[in-house]
């Protein structure tokens, strides 16, 4: 299985703070790498496809980047809404695979 | 508007058998695949497996494959993930997701609610 790896696992930010969440793959998944977000208690929702393309319905404060082994997802001026977790999942590969999540708190 | 409701959460007993559903509305089934989730309580999210309703093809990971069971339905638009025999270890929330297309390597870009199966 392909492992994908995030980091951090865990970050302190500030509301109107840039931060960047970075995700690492085993073997080269090409562009095929989707970030989603999940709130406590909440099904996850899609963020953004294909490494950089934003998911219709998700705030443009979000940008995502990379290919082959190497992704990252920045969220632009911190909202309050965004301080949950993180999770990166390749798509090019059976058996698709997640990352172990970032979660973001409030510093 | 595309929907997908998932039902079936509860508590079970080990060795019992279980089916839980995720009814989808406003695209055409047939035409997107369709796959599950696992979450255990304070985890991570684990790639179950997909399926594609037009001809019930299905990609299983080799975690869960033998493990558990994905089927559709057309006739309902109803996607299924069933367990012959539940174990302890099954307790987790199950997520049902829809894949942005149809082919078979895409991302999950509509996602069900989440249901809580509990086994004790």
């Amino acid at each position: 299985d392909i492992l994908m790896t995030q980091s951090p696992s865990s970050l302190s930010a500030s509301v109107g703070d840039r931060v960047t969440i970075t995700c690492r793959s085993s073997q080269d998944i090409t562009y095929k790498l989707a970030w989603l977000q999940q709130r406590p208690g909440k099904a996850p929702k899609s963020l953004i496809y294909a490494a950089s393309y934003l998911q219709s319905g998700a705030p443009s404060r979000f940008s995502g980047a990379g290919s082959g082994t190497e992704f990252t997802l920045t969220i632009h001026s911190l909202q309050p809404e965004d301080f949950v977790t993180y999770y990166c999942q390749q798509y090019n590969t059976y058996p698709y695979t997640f990352g172990q999540g970032t979660k973001l708190e409030i510093k | 508007e595309v929907q997908l409701v998932q039902s079936g959460a509860g508590v079970n007993k080990p060795g019992e058998s279980l089916t839980i559903s995720c009814r989808t509305s406003g695209y055409t089934f047939t035409s997107y695949w369709i796959g599950w989730v696992r979450q255990m309580p304070g985890k991570g999210l684990e790639w179950m497996g997909i399926i594609y309703p037009y001809n019930s093809k299905t990609k299983y990971s080799p975690s869960f494959e033998g493990q558990v069971t994905i089927s559709a339905d057309q006739y309902t638009n109803t996607a299924y993930l069933r367990w012959s025999s539940l174990r302890a270890s099954d307790t987790s929330f199950y997520y049902c997701a829809r894949q942005a297309s149809s082919s078979p390597w895409d991302y999950f870009d509509y996602w069900g609610q989440g249901i809580l199966v509990t086994v004790s």
